[in-house]
């Protein structure tokens, strides 16, 4: 399809648990993204990657961390999960800045 | 701090009709805009842009209109279908900035038989 897949598609996870959500591409393209959607918000960017282990912070990025190895895949990580990082989240790609993305279908954590 | 804002949460229409939706910005830094479209348990899907250096763009049946002086942009649908029923966000970024998009907080477009 796309070319983009996520994982898990859904997690409950409990407050204080680490949890690892991955995206993985097969386009070779060098931008990536993790964005969550919340109601009333919109979708907000957490962590961006420019190239492998080139990353950088987005607007929400407290309590996130991203890792970017290779090419191919880029791993948000939620240290210690809070109930506010219940969210549905989205992993996009994109072969050159400031073009339309490919948006994966989503992962929706929630956090008890 | 909303930097890009969808007033309106709902928007309904009757099919054959025009949809428009509407958006504003607040960040003179902004020089590009996108819309996306989203359907239930799906990712945003690309549908136009604009750059700051045109005041309208089309494909197909979906226009959209930039209006810098005003912070403005809108999105026509014309004639508006069924299958056009789901949440719209727009979207914009400084050309500089990695790709890293602001989103509005999207509108839930129905179109009625």
């Amino acid at each position: 399809d796309a070319g983009i897949t996520q994982s898990p598609r859904h997690k409950v996870t409990e407050t204080g648990t680490p949890v690892t959500l991955r995206c993985h591409q097969t386009e070779n393209h060098r931008y990536m993204y993790w964005y969550r959607q919340d109601p009333g918000h919109g979708l907000r960017l957490i962590h961006y990657s420019y190239g492998v282990k080139d990353t950088d912070k987005g607007e929400v990025s407290d309590g996130y961390s991203v890792s970017r190895s290779k090419t191919e895949d880029f791993l948000l990580t939620l240290e210690s999960a809070t109930s506010s990082q219940t969210s549905v989240y989205f992993c996009a790609i994109s072969d050159q800045a400031n073009y339309g993305y490919t948006f994966g279908s989503g992962t929706r954590l929630t956090v008890v | 701090d909303q930097q890009v804002k969808q007033n309106s949460p709902s928007l309904s229409v009757q099919e054959g009709r025009i949809s428009i939706l509407n958006c504003d910005y607040t960040n003179s830094m902004f020089d590009y805009f996108l819309w996306y479209k989203k359907y239930p348990a799906e990712g945003p899907t690309f549908l136009i842009s604009i750059s700051s250096i045109k005041d309208k763009n089309e494909d197909g049946r979906f226009t959209v209109f930039l209006n810098k002086s005003a912070k403005h942009l809108s999105l026509h649908i014309v004639p508006s279908q069924p299958g056009d029923s789901a949440v719209y966000f727009c979207a914009a970024s400084p050309s500089t900035s990695y790709g890293k998009l602001t989103f509005g907080q999207g509108t839930i477009l129905t179109v009625h038989p």
